[in-house]
């Protein structure tokens, strides 16, 4: 069955810390995507990829960067966090004609 | 651009018929409407889709969809409602002619009463 894996699950870190959270697919797709959801928001595309070395920027990328590493691994990095990144991040992966597959998402708090 | 539209919240009785509405913007002309949902641990689980080059509304359990194309508007029917099926619901457009993400709405919370 397809999977996507994200760690940490849950993160508590200080306001200028730097944070990394991970992202692995095993569905053999080619895009990948970072949401963070957020009360009244709903989910926000942050960055996403359509292959390895690809990069995309969404719609909320202020202060966040990432990586496409393989095929399978897509990194989301904070490395100024500050309180307004307190939010729930998903993964997700999808071809372009299929579902979009969701990890369990990682609960970030930044104090 | 992109964008998607739901209600913000809805409510209903058990055994219901419940109509969560989704309206959308796009100039493409080939795309997928995805609806999902949300436990209450904050897992998505995926429903049912609609393409847009189908003309026949998709049906998946008790969930099926009333699609309008030309009104780009989507509607989730969900037959039969039961306290259970309470929670949030998203709905997506996947544009499916470029490289664009999926988009997600805000989300409608439903609250199913017994």
């Amino acid at each position: 069955e397809a999977a996507v894996t994200q760690s940490p699950r849950n993160k508590v870190t200080v306001t200028g810390g730097n944070v990394t959270l991970s992202c692995r697919q095993t569905n053999s797709h080619n895009y990948m995507y970072w949401y963070r959801q957020d009360t009244g928001h709903g989910l926000r595309l942050i960055h996403y990829s359509y292959g390895a070395g690809n990069l995309q920027i969404g719609d909320v990328p202020d202060g966040y960067k990432a990586t496409r590493t393989t095929q399978e691994d897509f990194f989301l990095l904070l490395e100024l966090a500050s309180p307004s990144q307190t939010s729930l991040y998903f993964c997700a992966s999808s071809d372009r004609d299929t579902e979009v597959f969701f990890g369990k998402g990682t609960r970030l708090t930044v104090v | 651009a992109q964008r998607v539209t739901q209600v913000q919240s809805t409510g209903s009785s058990q055994w219901g018929e419940v109509t969560l509405d989704c309206s959308y913007e796009t100039s493409e002309y080939s795309y997928l409407i995805l609806w999902y949902r949300q436990l209450f641990s904050g897992e998505m689980v995926f429903l049912i889709y609609q393409p847009s080059f189908d003309t026949q509304n998709q049906r998946s359990g008790h969930y099926s969809v009333v699609f309008q194309k030309s009104f780009k508007s989507i509607s989730l029917v969900i037959s039969a409602s039961q306290p259970e099926d309470s929670g949030t619901y998203f709905c997506a457009l996947s544009e499916l002619t470029n490289n664009n993400a999926p988009r997600f709405g805000a989300g409608t919370k439903l609250s199913v009463k017994p």
